[in-house]
C-alpha cells in the first residue's frame, strides 16, 4: 500500500524553465491537494481538487497550474519557474472533504530554482 | 480570510519534561487537526477534534479543542527523543489552513 507517491523527489531548475510535479494515490480518495512549505510559513495551499473533474485555487495559486488527470493522479505544473518558487512541495489526499478525514501526505518534492 | 496562529515557534526541552503548543484561529472552526512532521519528512496526521471542549488522548499526547472552537492545544507528557519534530495544527472552515508549526527539539 503505497499511499501518496510524488515524483521527482528532488529537482533543480533554471529560471524560466517549466516542469510538472506528479502525484498519485492508491487509496481511492476523492480529494487531492498541493501544498508548498517554506521555512517559518507552515504549509500553504496552492490548488486542490475536491473530486475528479474539479479544481480550485488555494491561497497561493499564482505561477502554477494543475490537472486532475483521473481519480488517482493530480499534477502541478510550473510554466516558467522563478526563484520564489524554491520550496518543498507536498501532495496530499483524503477520502473527501468533510469532518472525519485527515490528510495523507506524500514524501515531498524539493525544488530549487536558480 | 482564515488565519491560524501557533505558538511557540520553537521549544527546546530536556528529555522527560513536558511540552505544550497552542493554536489560535481568527474564525470559528468546524474541526481542528494535528499533524507531526519529523525532520526531513512529511506531515503525518495525528488526530482530529470536532466538538466544543473536546479532549482526546493518545498515550502521552493530550489534545484539547476550545469551548468557542477557535483554539486548541497539544500537550506531551514526559517527552522522549522520538517526539522530536514539528507539530502543526490545521483548522478547517471552508478549507484546511495550517498553522506555522512548533518545532520541538529535545536535549537528551
Amino acid at each position: 500500500n503505497a499511499g501518496v507517491t510524488q515524483t521527482p523527489k528532488f529537482q533543480v531548475l533554471k529560471t524560466g524553465q517549466s516542469m510538472t510535479l506528479q502525484c498519485a494515490q492508491d487509496m481511492n480518495h476523492n480529494s487531492m491537494y498541493w501544498y508548498r512549505q517554506d521555512p517559518g510559513m507552515g504549509l500553504r495551499l496552492i490548488y486542490y481538487s475536491a473530486s475528479e473533474g474539479t479544481t480550485d485555487k488555494g491561497e497561493v495559486p499564482n505561477g502554477y497550474n494543475v490537472s486532475r488527470l483521473n481519480k488517482r493522479e493530480f499534477s502541478l505544473r510550473l510554466e516558467s519557474a522563478a526563484p520564489s518558487q524554491t520550496s518543498v512541495y507536498f501532495c496530499a489526499s483524503r477520502p473527501e472533504i468533510g469532518i472525519g478525514y485527515g490528510y495523507t501526505f506524500g514524501s515531498g518534492t524539493r525544488l530549487t530554482v536558480v | 480570510g482564515q488565519q491560524v496562529m501557533q505558538i511557540p515557534q520553537y521549544q527546546h526541552v530536556q528529555e522527560g519534561e513536558d511540552f505544550t503548543t497552542y493554536c489560535n484561529s481568527s474564525t470559528t472552526l468546524s474541526n481542528i487537526q494535528w499533524y507531526k512532521q519529523r525532520p526531513g519528512g512529511h506531515p503525518v496526521f495525528l488526530i482530529q477534534l470536532v466538538k466544543s471542549g473536546e479532549v482526546k488522548k493518545q498515550k502521552r499526547l493530550t489534545f484539547q479543542f476550545g469551548e468557542a472552537k477557535k483554539n486548541s492545544s497539544l500537550h506531551i507528557t514526559a517527552t522522549q527523543t522520538t517526539d522530536v519534530g514539528t507539530y502543526f495544527c490545521a483548522g478547517e472552515e471552508a478549507k484546511l489552513t495550517f498553522g506555522t508549526g512548533t518545532r520541538l527539539t529535545i536535549i537528551p
